[in-house]
């Protein structure tokens, strides 16, 4: 079965200040990673993804992440965050049918 | 482009009292639909998932049931609301996509409907 862990359940970082979100899968075969993020009282829109070829994926914002499918990771990360990233942000991991398994999420709290 | 409604954004309903929540999609035909519930400080949990019209997964026992009585309307039921039935409720939809020989899912979400039941 698939399941992913987001280890941080809330982070706070300064503005301007660099951001790295951990997530981690579990998965049998080579995953579809995602990650999304959810303003409040929002739906959620996707950041980046991942299928196969470049570990390293850009996404929209200024964010990317790295699969390392040594570490069973998909962490995220953003340079220099700006007040607006604050957010929550949910990694989701699927398999080649319909379903995608979401983590908990992780809240970013962006303080002045 | 593709688009996706959800209504009623907002809902107050006592316990044992009806539920209904809309999704339609427009710009696309054949769409797979989802409804997802996120209750508060937890993650998203897939309640049910269609393929096509008439054709329902349900992932988990509760109290709640979907249909989708056309190709781009996808609809979320109860018959008696539970206190548990509480959340915010997120349609979405998604297109198989071929990428280098494999299908991928990748799911766009409407803007849910928060749904607190007294």
């Amino acid at each position: 079965a698939q399941s992913v862990t987001q280890p941080d359940i809330h982070i706070t970082v300064s503005e301007g200040a660099s951001l790295e979100l951990r997530c981690n899968y579990s998965y049998g075969a080579t995953p579809y990673l995602f990650w999304y993020v959810q303003s409040p009282g929002q739906g959620l829109q996707l950041l980046l993804k991942y299928f196969s070829g470049d570990t390293l994926v850009q996404g929209i914002k200024g964010f990317e992440a790295e699969f390392k499918r040594s570490q069973s990771s998909f962490n995220l990360r953003k340079p220099s965050v700006h007040w607006s990233d604050a957010a929550e942000y949910f990694c989701a991991v699927g398999p080649n049918d319909y379903k995608l398994s979401f983590g908990a999420g992780t809240t970013v709290t962006v303080r002045a | 482009s593709q688009t996706i409604h959800q209504w009623p954004a907002t809902l107050v309903q006592p316990v044992g009292s009806p539920l209904s929540l809309e999704c339609t999609v427009e710009g696309t035909s054949n769409p797979n639909l989802y409804w997802y519930r996120q209750a508060a400080g937890r993650g998203l949990q897939l309640l049910f998932y269609s393929i096509g019209i008439d054709q329902i997964s349900s992932e988990v026992p509760q109290n709640l049931s979907a249909s989708r009585p056309q190709d781009r309307q996808f609809i979320l039921s109860s018959k008696k609301l539970l206190l548990s039935d509480s959340g915010f409720y997120l349609c979405a939809w998604s297109v198989l996509r071929t990428f280098q020989g494999s299908g991928a899912n990748v799911l766009t979400f409407g803007a849910g409907s928060r749904l607190t039941v007294l």
